[in-house]
């Protein structure tokens, strides 16, 4: 069966560490992976693209890499700030036709 | 400007009631979608919807239809509303294969 696995539902991290999330895929072939961060009460907010044929992506203090073989997309946030406190998700677009699918999301606590 | 808005934020309903929530988006993109996200927080595509097609998730029951009166909106009609229908209900939009855009989300509640 198809899934996509955040494997950790929870996440605490000191202030000014580098937190690293995980999403592992089963039974898909991605053509691409998105991350968007969630708060409480609102909708997911879109974060960073990575295509199926790119290794790395960055933007500012986040960084997203793309290990097809692997099937795993690795999400960093470097120099993490309590603001950064959220529930992160990764989705996968399988056809190309942007139908996401969602990850179960890891709720990261930046402690100060 | 909200770019994807949603009415009503809250909703609470009887069992068996038929319901409607409304969604717009001032971004001029060509495709919306409605995902459901259950108490565990998971999120689930239901629909995604463009003046061509029309994609439905297989395990959404028949009581879920869409409805898009123009490009810009995408209602969600439920027709008897059941327990197991409780949950936020997010409307999204995008512009081909880009970024979504979420909504607010509107928590439904059926008693």
């Amino acid at each position: 069966s198809q899934k996509i696995e955040q494997n950790s539902e929870a996440l605490n991290i000191q202030e000014g560490k580098t937190a690293t999330l995980t999403c592992n895929y089963t039974n898909y072939s991605p053509a691409y992976l998105q991350w968007y961060r969630q708060d409480p009460g609102r909708g997911p907010v879109f974060l960073l693209l990575i295509r199926e044929n790119e290794k790395e992506k960055r933007k500012e203090r986040l960084k997203v890499t793309f290990d097809t073989t692997l099937k795993q997309s690795l999400f960093h946030i470097t120099a993490s700030q309590p603001a950064d406190s959220a529930t992160y998700l990764c989705a996968l677009d399988q056809t190309g036709a942007n139908n996401l699918f969602f990850g179960t999301g890891t709720r990261l606590t930046v402690i100060p | 400007d909200t770019a994807v808005s949603q009415t009503p934020k809250y909703l609470v309903t009887q069992m068996g009631n038929d319901k409607s929530i409304k969604c717009e988006q001032n971004l001029g993109h060509d495709t919306m979608y409605w995902y459901k996200q259950d108490s565990k927080k998971f999120l689930k595509i239901m629909f995604s919807y463009n003046n061509k097609e029309l994609i439905i998730n297989e395990t959404v029951p028949n009581r879920f239809s869409p409805k898009s009166p123009d490009k810009a909106h995408l209602n969600l009609h439920i027709n008897s509303l059941e327990l197991g229908d409780s949950a936020v209900y997010f409307c999204a939009s995008s512009q081909q294969q880009d970024t979504q855009y979420f909504g607010p989300g509107t928590r439904l509640t059926v008693l």
